[in-house]
């Protein structure tokens, strides 16, 4: 099984519509993170949090919100999907260490498709 | 924002050359640099995580330079093999980790 656990992994959904991308980990990492990817970019931060109660905006974090309903859940929102929301999006996690060196450990992305 | 930059975009080789890309970065509040690597379907994967001026890091055949000072880090793959075709990934690591937009490489047999 996943140590980071995405659902769900493919969603087409209409504009305007509210969508959740769920994110759950066992890695026991304080930290979540959501990223976008589009074709021939990286990967762009929306949000993130770095413990229960800590919540941060990203690059490009307009249209979108997040909760931290657990240290193991992060989830992504979209309150009302438009077609440049099409994208796939990663969730990911790090641990909180003194030197905040720590590298990602990625879900396996969920592919989204506002038509 | 921060800016992180990877070359070339994409990269085409055979099967058994060598060759390396670049990441260049901010050189002013360094705290680390990632490679990952990321195949078509999967996951990225960290291949890397440097964090001294003058790391070298390896891995089989693939290896890894930084110079914080000048803020660039060299990845290096030696006698390509079509299972190297990935995108690789390079990210800046202040807090938060924001990514080049990766070097595509193809190895063809």
């Amino acid at each position: 099984d996943a140590d980071v656990t995405q659902t769900p992994r493919n969603r087409i959904t209409k504009t305007g519509k509210r969508i959740m991308l769920e994110c759950s980990q066992t890695k026991g990492h304080d930290r979540m993170y959501w990223y976008r990817q589009d074709p021939g970019l990286g990967l762009r931060l929306i949000y993130y949090s770095f413990d229960v109660k800590d919540i941060n905006k990203g690059e490009i974090s307009d249209g979108y919100s997040v909760s931290r309903q657990a240290q193991a859940k992060f989830s992504l929102s979209l309150e009302s999907a438009i077609p440049n929301q099409t994208a796939l999006y990663f969730c990911a996690t790090s641990r909180q260490g003194a030197t905040n060196t720590g590298e990602l450990f990625f879900g396996e992305g969920s592919r989204l498709t506002v038509l | 924002i921060l800016n992180v930059e990877q070359s070339p975009q994409s990269l085409h080789v055979q099967e058994g050359d060598s060759t390396n890309f670049t990441c260049s970065f901010p050189s002013s509040n360094f705290y680390a640099l990632h490679w990952y690597r990321w195949e078509t379907a999967k996951s990225p994967e960290a291949l890397f995580v440097m964090t001294l001026n003058g790391d070298e890091k390896k891995k089989g055949r693939i290896s890894a330079t930084l110079n914080t000072k000048e803020g660039y880090s060299y990845l290096y793959i030696k006698g390509s093999q079509p299972e190297d075709s990935a995108t690789y990934l390079c990210a800046f690591k202040a807090g938060k980790s924001t990514f080049g937009d990766g070097t595509t490489l193809t190895v063809k047999p």
